[in-house]
């Protein structure tokens, strides 16, 4: 699986959208790009994926470059609940591939 | 509400004293996986089934057994615990499409394991 390149951490102030960037140069075509994050030390929770098409859900939007090397997941209105890290992952869809977790992106929602 | 649930959530042990930590889900799933968590290391795979009777090992098995009896159900045994093995563990599952895992894994909160 390709890997992922994601800042340390990042501030966003509340209210305002969080845009968390990854890169994933080596990407495959048949790759999609996931996003789960983690509130402390909580179990992780899966956020949204995503193959080359923009999706949104109830969550957050994913955002994918055209040549998919790169993409941006959305908080629209961050609060303080989603302080948390964000974990951006690459894995060939609907397969038996395990997801490899890097170190991800802590993301600091402040007041 | 659908959850994955595990059992203990902390846990003080000695080295060489077995325990068990089980893990529950109610949703049907037929992938279940276990996961160690250390500071500078991610989230790592100890074993993963795919359904009743059928596990495999993941990346760091060593150290670890685990069951898949009945398909809410897949605990995760430590016969003998040593130090090394001080951890925070995660249980999860997901669906199977196509006889594959979708790769949308729902977390149980974790088991905070202390051998001393």
């Amino acid at each position: 699986d390709a890997k992922t390149t994601q800042p340390t951490s990042m501030d966003c102030a509340e209210g305002r959208a969080a845009n968390l960037p990854c890169n994933h140069s080596t990407i495959s075509g048949n790759e999609y790009v996931y996003w789960y994050r983690q509130i402390h030390s909580q179990g992780p929770q899966y956020i949204i994926h995503g193959l080359k098409n923009n999706e949104t859900n109830e969550m957050a939007s994913l955002i994918i470059t055209e040549d998919r090397k790169s993409s941006t997941l959305i908080l629209p209105h961050a609060t303080l609940r989603d302080t948390a890290v964000y974990y951006c992952i690459v894995r060939v869809g609907n397969s038996n591939y395990q997801l490899i977790w890097g170190a991800g992106t802590k993301l600091i929602i402040k007041p | 509400e659908a959850q994955v649930t595990q059992n203990p959530r902390y846990l003080i042990t000695v080295t060489g004293k077995k325990l068990t930590v089980t893990c529950s889900q109610n949703m049907n799933h037929e992938y279940m996986s276990w996961y160690r968590q250390d500071p500078g290391l991610g989230l790592r795979q100890i074993y993963y089934s795919m359904n009743v009777e059928v596990t495999d090992k993941g990346d760091v098995p060593e150290g670890y057994k685990v069951s898949r009896k009945e398909k809410r159900n897949f605990p995760l045994i430590l016969e003998s615990p040593s130090p090394n093995q001080t951890s925070l563990y995660f249980c999860a599952s997901s669906l199977l499409s196509g006889g594959a895992n979708t790769g949308e894994l729902f977390f149980g909160e974790g088991s905070r394991l202390t051998v001393l």
